[in-house]
């Protein structure tokens, strides 16, 4: 099994534009995580979904961030206009309704 | 009451040391607890996890020690090896694993100097 892939790996804008983050979860797995990684704030839990479905956005900084699974094979967390502190590395894990999370190798977002 | 608090932030151990890392949490609803490992440009993989219903697991060089009464587990590394460099991450998630999702710590900076 392939595990997690996202794309890019790497992303660098600048200020106000929009960026795009893709996930590909492991096949078969029914949750989807969003997580942000920073040196301040550590890991954390921006949305997850559920059969595609998302269950909890709370973890969404503010309006600019939205994230949509169209399948059960993709998803994709968007920033639109993105911001200098929004630079992070972002995480994609997925599970199958077990307690086991498989990340992807990240997205390492730079917003100049 | 959702915060899962870890320590130490960094950590440096001889080669062959025992490497302790030490979480608490508030929530007593917590019934999953797992340890991630995350090297340098790669995601966090689960390296070991226990369930309130043990005080102790095991798996190799890593032991997993349970204080239900203190709300408070700790990660034990036997033997550390350069190879165990990483960061290292706690976790806690209430009943029904990923629909309960995790609640990371910060994070410990382990160092394994040969």
């Amino acid at each position: 099994d392939a595990g997690v892939i996202q794309s890019p790996r790497h992303e660098v804008t600048e200020m106000g534009q929009e960026v795009t983050l893709r996930c590909k979860p492991i096949s078969g797995h029914d949750y989807l995580f969003w997580y942000r990684q920073t040196m301040m704030r550590g890991l954390e839990l921006l949305i997850y979904f559920n059969n595609n479905v998302p269950i909890d956005d709370s973890g969404m900084p503010e309006d600019r961030f939205s994230a949509k699974m169209p399948n059960a094979s993709f998803s994709t967390l968007k920033i639109q206009p993105s911001e200098p502190r929004d630079s992070a590395v972002y995480f994609c894990a997925s599970s199958l309704a077990t307690d086991t999370q498989y990340f992807g190798p990240g997205t390492r977002l730079t917003v100049l | 009451q959702q915060q899962v608090k870890q320590s130490p932030q960094s950590l440096i151990v001889q080669k062959g040391g025992i490497s302790i890392i030490n979480c608490a949490y508030e929530n007593t609803a917590f019934d999953y607890f797992p340890w991630y490992q995350q090297f340098p440009g790669k995601g966090p993989a689960l390296l070991i996890a226990i369930r309130p219903d043990v005080s102790e697991k095991k798996e190799g060089r890593f032991t997993i020690s349970f204080n239900k009464s203190a709300k408070q587990f700790s990660l034990h590394i036997m033997d550390s090896q350069p190879g165990d460099s990483a960061t290292y991450f706690c976790a806690a998630s209430k009943p029904g694993g990923s629909q309960g999702n995790l609640i990371f710590g910060k994070g410990t900076k382990l160092s394994v100097k040969p």
